[in-house]
């Protein structure tokens, strides 16, 4: 089974900067989707950002993007402009291009400073 | 998107009761998942499933069981509950499209005495 490996169990950021939180993970195999999660306090889940692993180009949604670094098997999220809406548990996920299984890292807790 | 709904958002049970967690999705997505999220464990597949009667154990179905009868609806089953399973559950259901990702359920906080 592939993993997927958060190792900043929790960080914080000033309101307004910039935060990148790290995930890499392991797999053989040579196309496969990843993706962050959101998950704030006691509410649901939520798809912060998606990659295609044979695109190059990295992904952005507004204030959110990431970098993906296919050889070194890295796909960071970085977060600018943080905002205090932004405090949640974030998750980075993998999914290979034919599988069904999604596997999950363990999480990093982000807190915002006003 | 997709809307899944979990049944409870907060359950108290004692030790060896069983227990049903519902949960729906209201479209007409094939493959749905259960998953257990702890601390610093992060989530954990229980089992998932990608039709009506069709399921497969992912990494710790052991003490559990699932339902789907019917395809909106998939149910995880805890024949006989135990402490070690005080936990969040978390139900999603897979999306369409390309990169076919999760939606998700607010989840279940159960608490087994």
């Amino acid at each position: 089974a592939q993993t997927v490996t958060q190792s900043q169990p929790e960080m914080s950021v000033q309101e307004a900067e910039t935060v990148t939180l790290s995930c890499t993970y392991d797999t053989s195999e040579s196309d496969y989707y990843l993706f962050w999660y959101k998950q704030p306090p006691s509410r649901q889940m939520i798809l912060v950002i998606r990659q295609e692993a044979y695109k190059q180009q990295n992904a952005t949604e507004n204030r959110f993007s990431v970098n993906f670094q296919k050889a070194a098997k890295s796909f960071s999220l970085k977060i600018s402009d943080s905002q205090l809406g932004d405090a949640a548990m974030y998750f980075c996920a993998y999914r290979s291009l034919t599988g069904n299984q999604f596997y999950f890292g363990t999480g990093t807790s982000l807190t915002v400073i006003p | 998107d997709v809307k899944v709904t979990q049944s409870s958002r907060y359950l108290v049970k004692r030790t060896g009761e069983k227990v049903f967690l519902e949960c729906v999705q209201d479209m007409d997505h094939e493959n749905m998942f259960w998953y257990r999220q702890d601390p610093g464990l992060g989530l954990r597949l229980i089992y998932f499933s990608y039709d009506v009667k069709m399921k497969e154990k992912g990494d710790i179905p052991e003490g559990y069981s699932v339902s789907r009868e019917k395809k909106e609806r998939f149910s995880l089953i805890l024949e006989s509950a135990s402490t070690n399973q005080t936990s969040m559950y978390l139900c999603a259901a897979r999306g369409g499209g390309l990169t076919g990702e999760l939606f998700f359920g607010e989840g279940s906080r159960l608490t087994v005495l």
